[in-house]
């Protein structure tokens, strides 16, 4: 059964610590995204990446998160430092694209709920 | 500026009664829709879709509706059982990642 992995599941953290979250997608998909779910915006992009490669990071501020693929087996997201209205609840998807297309269907990990304190 | 909008946080419907979500976009360029359904500490997992050179998708109990020219879709599932309540999120896409809603909480009464 093929499912993306995220941990920690939760993270309690104080201002100004650095955050980092990590995904595994699932073994074959090309494609992975990284989201935030708050209550005011709902599910927002925040970056993502096609083959490894970052396609698109303009939903993140940069000047405190980072996205990287180290390896097609792992997606990470970095706050640092982080801040109490990062709180929120981060998932990762990931797809299977043909090249030169984009994806339909997304599949999500059960996120990492942030708090902030 | 949403270009994906759910208007309605929230609906409450009776076990065996007809659910429909609302979903209105503003991008005209969009082509392709999905409904996802989220349980509460779970990832969003696909339901439906549809293309926009369709006007309805049929899967079981759920089936999708497009209005193209009133850049409107909707969701009605029948009949609604008490493991449906769950929020449910519209999207939408045109050559790009797939742009969300906010989601509508809906809680099916038994």
């Amino acid at each position: 059964d093929a499912r993306v992995t995220q941990t920690p599941r939760h993270k309690v953290t104080e201002m100004g610590q650095e955050v980092t979250m990590r995904c595994q997608p699932i073994l074959g998909h090309n494609t992975v995204f990284w989201y935030r779910q708050t209550m005011m915006q709902g599910l927002e992009l925040l970056a993502y990446f096609r083959n490894r490669a970052p396609l698109d990071d303009s939903g993140m501020p940069k000047d405190r998160f980072s996205a990287e693929m180290p390896d097609a087996t792992l997606a990470t997201l970095k706050i640092q430092p982080s801040e109490p209205r990062d709180s929120a609840v981060y998932f990762c998807a990931s797809g299977l694209v043909p090249d030169g297309k984009t994806t339909d269907t997304q599949y999500f990990g059960p996120g990492t709920r942030l708090t902030v304190l | 500026d949403q270009q994906v909008k759910q208007n309605s946080p929230s609906l409450s419907v009776q076990e065996g009664r007809i659910s429909i979500l609302n979903c209105d976009y503003t991008n005209s360029m969009f082509d392709y829709f999905l409904w996802y359904k989220k349980y509460p500490a779970e990832g969003p997992t696909f339901l439906i879709s549809i293309s926009s050179i369709k006007d309805k998708n049929e899967d079981g109990r759920f089936t999708v509706f497009l209005n193209k020219s009133a850049k409107h879709l909707s969701l009605h599932i029948v009949p609604s059982q008490p493991g449906d309540s769950a929020v449910y999120f519209c999207a939408a896409r045109r050559n790009t990642p797939l742009v969300f809603g906010k989601g509508t909480r809906l809680s099916v009464i038994a």
